[in-house]
């Protein structure tokens, strides 16, 4: 049982090009979010899917997609990269929306030249 | 809205100190209240929970009270060890509201032996 897994676990990019983050989780869980941290910010909520078929926008959506690919996997794409998207993402999920105890993916660090 | 503030760190101990890690919260509806702990290279995990006032989580030697009347959510250990050395988050989801949850800044404890 892997729980929260995400891919890349480090990155590097210039200005203007793209990617995607993944993440995927095994518990069999309806609810998966992603969040960005930095330095002295704590966590901001990027996106969130409440369900399979359906997306949110959180505190800070801008420069990002996302996709609810199935029950398990939830992607974070990045169209065009800029410096203020520096930052560690973490992808995480609850068994569904309103079961508040997060769990929580190892992170993507994310470094914009 | 809703918002949880923590103390700066980073918080400097020697083993076997006693720990006092300071949380409040602000919310509109009826939080539950959380402590999760990051590990360095990690994502972040639970530490503990209370999901009403007056309740008490505890876990690995960790105790946070639930208090309406002063809107805080403290975390207390009596005796630390170099191993808990990491950041600690404490965080609120608002049950009569969004349920997304909200993050503080995030509290960096280091233990000396």
């Amino acid at each position: 049982n892997a729980g929260v897994t995400q891919t890349p676990k480090f990155q590097v990019l210039k200005t203007g090009q793209s990617m995607t983050l993944q993440c995927a989780q095994d518990m069999n869980h309806n609810s998966m979010y992603w969040y960005r941290q930095d330095p002295g910010m704590g966590l901001r909520l990027i996106y969130y899917s409440a369900s399979e078929g359906t997306t949110d926008k959180g505190e800070v959506p801008n420069g990002y997609n996302v996709s609810r690919l199935n029950k398990r996997e939830f992607s974070l794409r990045l169209e065009s990269a800029a410096p203020s998207q520096t930052s560690v993402y973490f992808c995480a999920s609850t068994p569904g929306w309103g079961q508040e105890t997060q769990y929580f993916g190892p992170g993507t660090r994310l470094l914009v030249l | 809205g809703n918002s949880v503030t923590q103390m700066e760190g980073p918080v400097t101990l020697s083993e076997e100190a006693f720990l006092t890690i300071n949380c409040t919260y602000t919310a509109t509806g009826y939080p539950s209240l959380f402590w999760y702990v990051q590990y360095p290279g990690e994502g972040l995990q639970l530490l503990l929970k209370a999901t009403k006032a007056d309740d008490k989580g505890s876990n690995k030697g960790f105790e946070a009270t639930y208090r309406k009347e002063t809107t805080s959510f403290h975390l207390e250990k009596g005796s630390v060890q170099v191993s808990d050395s990491a950041v600690y988050f404490c965080a609120l989801s608002d049950k009569g509201g969004s349920y997304i949850p909200t993050f503080g800044r995030g509290t960096s404890l280091i233990v000396h032996p």
